[in-house]
């Protein structure tokens, strides 16, 4: 069975630093996998996804994430972080195109002024 | 501009009573879900449906349910044998006809069951 595991329900850090949100996954095959973020009150938008090919993958707002085969590990990175990251941010994997999603529990990033 | 709408935003009912949460999509996917958020648990699946007339429970389908009567539309009902309901609600969508295709959601529906 698939399970996502993220390390952290709380991360904060401050303005300009590096932001690392650690997600782990279980699967017994190539998984399709996701990062989506989620503001206050509102439903969740797709930052990144990784599907085939490339294992750097980059999305929006200045975020990447990479995937690792061999340590079942997709986490989520930004260098420097602003006040507007702030949110909550879901990592997620998938077996099918399309297909219903499993979530990890979440986390909470904080960014300090 | 196409998307998916959820109504109401927020929705109180007294225990006992059943509530039907609304889902519309403009996005002419063929897919749609319905996942449950709690704090500290992340999104759980409650019902999903890949063409009309058709759906599937999820992993927490208890007290529950839905209809896909239109391509457009998913309502959720959640019925007074559901033992806690209070929690935000999440519809998505999907193009299971395109290879990769993200999940695209709604805004949520927080309900209040008191």
């Amino acid at each position: 069975a698939q399970s996502v595991t993220q390390l952290g329900s709380h991360v904060s850090v401050s303005e300009g630093a590096l932001v690392l949100l650690r997600c782990n996954y279980s699967s017994s095959v190539p998984p399709y996998l996701f990062w989506y973020v989620q503001y206050p009150n509102q439903g969740l938008q797709l930052l990144l996804k990784y599907t085939t090919g490339a294992t750097l993958v980059k999305g929006i707002n200045g975020f990447e994430a990479e995937f690792k085969k061999s340590e079942t590990s997709f986490h989520l990175t930004k260098p420097s972080a602003h006040m507007s990251d702030a949110a909550e941010y879901f990592c997620a994997v998938s077996l099918l195109a399309g297909g219903k999603l499993i979530f990890g529990q979440g986390t909470e990033l904080s960014v300090k002024p | 501009d196409g998307g998916i709408t959820q109504s109401p935003k927020y929705l109180f009912r007294k225990e006992g009573q059943n509530v039907t949460l609304s889902c519309e999509q403009n996005l002419n996917h063929d897919a749609m879900y319905w996942y449950r958020q709690d704090p500290g648990q992340g999104l759980r699946l409650i019902y999903y449906s890949q063409i009309v007339n058709d759906f599937q429970k999820g992993d927490i389908a208890e007290g529950y349910s839905v209809s896909r009567e239109k391509k457009e539309s998913f309502p959720l009902t959640v019925t007074s044998a559901q033992k806690n309901p209070t929690a935000f609600y999440l519809c998505a969508s999907s193009d299971i006809g395109q290879s990769k295709s993200p999940l695209h959601f709604g805004n949520g529906t927080r309900l209040t069951v008191t």
